[in-house]
């Protein structure tokens, strides 16, 4: 079945470190792939997503995420964290059925 | 942009109450989907359509149905409340694979 794992449920991070969300999927061919963040009380935001080509893919608010196709991973990179980046993201993806699938998410918590 | 607009934020219902959860998109949009939220489960896809009065059952529909009578507008109807409907609902269109666009959610307590 297609499916979407964020293996991580919770991650705390200080303000200024870098920052790498994990994600994978099960898909049988190259699915599209997403990823949202969502603030507290508020619905999702897209932050990027990958259909094809360059595997490494920029999105809004300095986040950038990398496909590798060996590792059936999709993981969101952010080389700086601010403090206004603590939320909740979620990993989705897109296969053969047209509808998107969402990972359970993971909080992200940033220190001062 | 493209807005996509849920009626309500907050909504307290009683068990047994037929509830209304409405949904409008303004970018002429084909396909609208239907999602609920919870604590540990991430978001599951309930209904979701791709065209005027035409729905499709997602992963979770028991207990739910949806109308959508014209093409911006997409309901999600509970027959008859219950506590465990007790969630945060999400609705979201899109455009062929461009991404999705959510509401921002109407979080419904059913007492």
């Amino acid at each position: 079945a297609q499916s979407v794992t964020q293996p991580d449920i919770h991650i705390t991070v200080s303000e200024g470190a870098s920052l790498e969300l994990r994600c994978n999927y099960s898909y049988g061919a190259t699915p599209y792939l997403f990823w949202y963040v969502q603030s507290p009380g508020q619905g999702l935001q897209l932050l990027l997503k990958y259909f094809s080509g360059d595997t490494l893919v920029q999105g809004i608010k300095g986040f950038e995420a990398e496909f590798k196709r060996s590792q059936s991973s999709f993981n969101l990179r952010k080389p700086s964290v601010h403090w206004s980046d603590a939320a909740e993201y979620f990993c989705a993806g897109v296969g053969d059925t047209d509808k998107l699938i969402f990972g359970t998410g993971t909080r992200l918590q940033v220190f001062p | 942009d493209v807005k996509v607009t849920q009626s309500s934020r907050y909504l307290v219902k009683r068990t047994g109450e037929k509830v209304f959860l409405e949904c409008v998109q303004d970018m002429d949009h084909e396909n609208m989907f239907w999602y609920r939220q919870d604590p540990g489960l991430g978001l599951r896809l309930i209904y979701f359509s791709y065209d005027v009065k035409m729905k499709e059952k997602g992963d979770i529909p028991e207990g739910y149905s949806v109308s959508r009578e014209k093409k911006e507008r997409f309901s999600l109807i509970l027959e008859s409340a219950s506590t465990n409907q007790t969630s945060m609902y999400l609705c979201a269109s899109e455009q062929v694979r461009d991404g999705y666009t959510f509401g921002s959610g109407t979080r419904l307590t059913v007492v």
